[in-house]
Order: structure tokens, then sequence, then C-alpha cells
């Protein structure tokens, strides 16, 4: 199992707000940079978020990040239907000299 | 555009061997490292290997130490999995991803449509 733990489910309904948690530890978020990733059905990940709260090209600015000590978390604002996917986070972890995930979030649109 | 492709997929029986390909382009290969990640049918992703940009540092999940190998070849611009006494539960669907270092942070910015592991008597 992932040292680094999220909810295993979150849900909303269009233009709401939903925000994700990530919980690890010193060695990985605590020492790290946060990466996000959402994975819509049947595809690759697709990096979402990276450098805790930076949005790549394309990214649309209703996703956002922040940071805290061991915790972080992801923000949808305006929950549109085509957000309806898995999230992770996840960041280099110094004590195991890897790289982690979270255990994932599937986000659904009621 | 940058693209990533991974191939090498396929059945394979318990304790036999199987390499991966990822081959890259649209990219300056050699300034980037590479990670498999790779995630089991219904599960989560997992984290398996990463092969720094000129191949001097190479670290593995614990899952897989000892059994699997990540190389690759800046000229061929390709990078592989070289996965040896494979188990029931190293199936899944293979990812390459690019690995980018900023000021401060890494991240797994490109990858590829992933390649289905199969080990199954």
């Amino acid at each position: 199992q992932s040292v680094v733990t999220q909810p295993p489910s979150a849900s909303g309904t269009p233009g709401q707000r939903v925000t994700i948690s990530c919980s690890g530890s010193s060695s990985n978020i605590g020492s790290n940079a946060l990466n996000w990733y959402q994975q819509l059905p049947g595809t690759a990940p697709k990096l979402l978020i990276y450098n805790n709260n930076q949005r790549p090209s394309g990214v649309p600015d209703r996703f956002s990040g922040s940071k805290s000590g061991t915790s972080a978390s992801l923000a949808i604002s305006g929950l549109q239907s085509e957000d309806e996917a898995d999230y992770y986070c996840a960041t280099w972890d110094d004590s195991l000299n890897g790289y982690v995930f979270g255990t994932g979030t599937k986000v659904t649109v009621l | 555009q940058v693209q990533l492709v991974e191939s090498g997929g396929g059945v394979v029986q318990p304790g036999r061997s199987l390499r991966l390909s990822c081959t890259a382009s649209g990219f300056t290969f050699s300034t980037n490292g590479i990670h498999w990640v790779r995630q089991a049918p219904g599960k989560g992703l997992e984290w398996v290997a990463v092969i720094w940009n000129d191949g001097s540092k190479k670290y593995y999940a614990d899952s897989v130490k000892g059994r699997f190998s990540i190389s690759r070849d800046n000229f061929e611009n390709a990078s592989w999995l070289q996965m040896n006494s494979l188990r029931a539960e190293d199936t899944a669907v293979y990812y390459c991803a690019r690995d980018v270092w900023g000021n401060g942070y890494k991240k797994l910015d490109y990858w590829g449509q992933g390649t289905l592991v199969t080990v199954s008597s």
C-alpha cells in the first residue's frame, strides 16, 4: 500500500467546488514538490498540477493545488462532467529513493 | 510534439521474462530521465523504476527490485524495462513517462499510452 493517502472518492454536482486531500510524511510531501495527475477512464494519466500549484499549459484555471507541511490538496472549482476521473497526487520520497503515488481519488459528477 | 510509445507487452507465464520498450520522439531524449509506472487492473498507479537522463542512476520500487532492470540508449531514443521472474501480481498496464526537473521540483509531464502485460499460466 502507498505511503501517501487520499480519500477513495469525492463527488459534487456541476458547478460545485470539490477538494481532494493528499497526506504523506516528512520524507515525501514534506520534503519535495507535489504533482497531481488526472486519469480519465481508459486513458493514460495526464499531468494536472506540478510544483504544488503550477498548471501546465492547457489546464483550466478551475484546477488549483496547494501544499502545507506533509499534506496537500487539489481543488476543482466549477465542477464539470468532463472532470469525472481518477486523481492522483505524487512526489519523490527521499527515504524510499523512489517516486510515490497517492492511493487515488475517484471524482464523480452527480 | 513529444511522444512516448511503449511496446512489448503480452501474455507470459509466471517465472518467465519480458522486455518492454519505450520509444521517444519530439524532444532531446538525452536531457530527460524516464520513469516506468504500472497500473494493475482496477487499481491505482504504482511507480516501478526511473533512470537518470545519462543512465548514471537507476532506482526501483521494492516490489520489483532484483527482478526488473531499467536501461536506455540515448542514440536510439529508447528506454527498456527488462522484467524477469514474472509473477501474477506483475499483471498491469505499463506506462513510460518523461521526467522533467525544474527549480526545486520534478514532474512526469508526458506519458505513453501504455502496454498491457498479463502474467498467467
